[in-house]
Parts: structure tokens; C-alpha cells; sequence
């Protein structure tokens, strides 16, 4: 059975940083390209960031580009984002979700059940 | 690409036949994928490609459409069908959802 459990989820000063962690197990993790999707409280869901299986490509959206960075290390079966300069936007709840191929399609087939950050003094 | 969805919520009564439409900014194929939230729980992927159900989702969901206009039906509301349903665009980076339609029974 998939299960992707997030963590690192923290009250957080503005321009502060944080990094979040995604553990992933019932699956063969390197083969897949996994993302991080966030929910601000009561807005939609916005993609902020994926990985191809291998970590030879990394994308984001023009919204978090140059502040967030993901990461894997396919030999612990974990994902990571980096969170710098942190805002109050991006106060949201952060999940972990995977795609069903080796490279980002966009395509989200099993996510976890979160992980909250909040941004604010 | 923005994603624009219609309602934003509605109410119905067990057995009802209910559809959410969702709308793109622009052309993006069939490349739609539509998403299930219920409370406290993870999202999951009901319908890929715009009409493509995931294995294991029951057959009263289905989705249409192509091109900027799309659907999903629930054709016969069951109790625990109560959840946020968001539409997804997969056409092109960044990936963009759609602000969700709640489903009050």
C-alpha cells in the first residue's frame, strides 16, 4: 500500500525558513517523480514544486521560484523542500504527492495527508 | 492557465445526479484530471485525462470534455460522495487546480 507521511510543519517568523520532509514507503520511490502541493486555509490547491525520479530536473511555479527548493534522496526513500524567506502567503498546508511516472506529467495519483506551516510574527 | 469551477457548492439529496463544471483559460486538451477531498483526509485522484476513472472509484463518477469545458457527474449521490471535488489541468507547468466545488449531502 502507498503511504507518503509529511512533517516538519512549523509556526514560523517572516523571512524565516523551514524544511519539510516527505516519507514514502509501499512503492519503488525511485521510480517515480514526486511533488509538493499546498492548500492555504480556505483556498484551492496550488502545485509548488516537482522532481523527476532520477533528480536531474526540478520545477516551480513563478510563485515560489528562487525561495523553495526540492530535493530526494531516493536511497532513504525520503523527499524534501526547503522553505527560505518565508511570507505569510505561504502560510498553507503542505503535501506530498506522487505522480505514476519516472518524469512530472502532472499527474497526482497518491498524496499524504499533510503537513501545516504558518508564517507569521 | 487558470481553472475556473462551477459552483462552488451545492447541496443534494441521496440518489440525485449532480455535475461540476470546470473551465480552463485556455485550450488544454483532454488533459484534465479531476480530485476528491474529504475531511481530514489526503486528496485523491478520481479521473484522469479528462474521462479516465482510477481503478477502484465507483462507476456512478464519470468525466467529460476537452478542450476549455469540462464536467464531472456523480450520477447517483451517495453520503459518503460529501467532499471538496477539484479540477486539475495537466497541459503545461506550473500545474494549476481549480478553487474546488463542495458537495453537501
Amino acid at each position: 500500500e502507498v503511504h507518503l507521511l509529511e512533517s516538519g510543519g512549523d509556526l514560523v517568523q517572516p523571512g524565516g525558513f523551514l524544511r519539510l520532509s516527505c516519507s514514502a514507503s509501499g512503492f519503488t520511490f525511485s521510480s517515480h517523480a514526486m511533488n509538493w502541493v499546498r492548500q492555504a486555509p480556505g483556498k484551492g490547491l496550488e502545485w509548488v514544486s516537482g522532481i523527476s525520479s532520477s533528480d536531474e530536473s526540478t520545477y516551480y511555479p513563478d510563485s515560489v521560484k528562487g525561495r523553495f527548493t526540492i530535493s530526494r534522496a531516493n536511497s532513504k526513500n525520503m523527499l524534501y523542500l526547503q522553505l527560505n524567506n518565508l511570507r505569510a502567503e505561504d502560510t498553507a498546508v503542505y503535501y506530498c504527492a506522487r505522480e505514476p511516472y519516472y518524469d512530472t506529467t502532472g499527474v497526482f495519483d497518491y498524496w499524504g495527508l499533510g503537513t501545516l506551516v504558518i508564517v507569521s510574527s | 492557465i487558470y481553472m475556473t469551477q462551477s459552483p462552488s457548492s451545492l447541496s443534494a439529496s441521496v440518489g440525485d445526479r449532480v455535475t461540476i463544471t470546470c473551465r480552463a483559460s485556455q485550450f488544454i486538451s483532454s488533459s484534465l484530471n479531476w480530485y476528491q477531498q474529504r475531511p481530514g483526509k489526503a486528496p485523491t485522484l478520481l479521473i484522469t485525462r479528462s474521462s479516465s476513472l482510477q481503478s477502484g472509484v465507483p462507476s456512478r463518477f464519470s468525466g467529460s470534455g476537452s478542450g476549455t469545458d469540462f464536467f464531472l457527474t456523480i450520477s447517483r449521490l451517495q453520503p459518503e460522495d460529501s467532499a471538496v471535488y477539484s479540477c486539475q489541468q495537466s497541459y503545461g507547468t506550473p500545474w494549476t487546480f481549480g478553487q474546488g466545488t463542495k458537495v453537501e449531502i
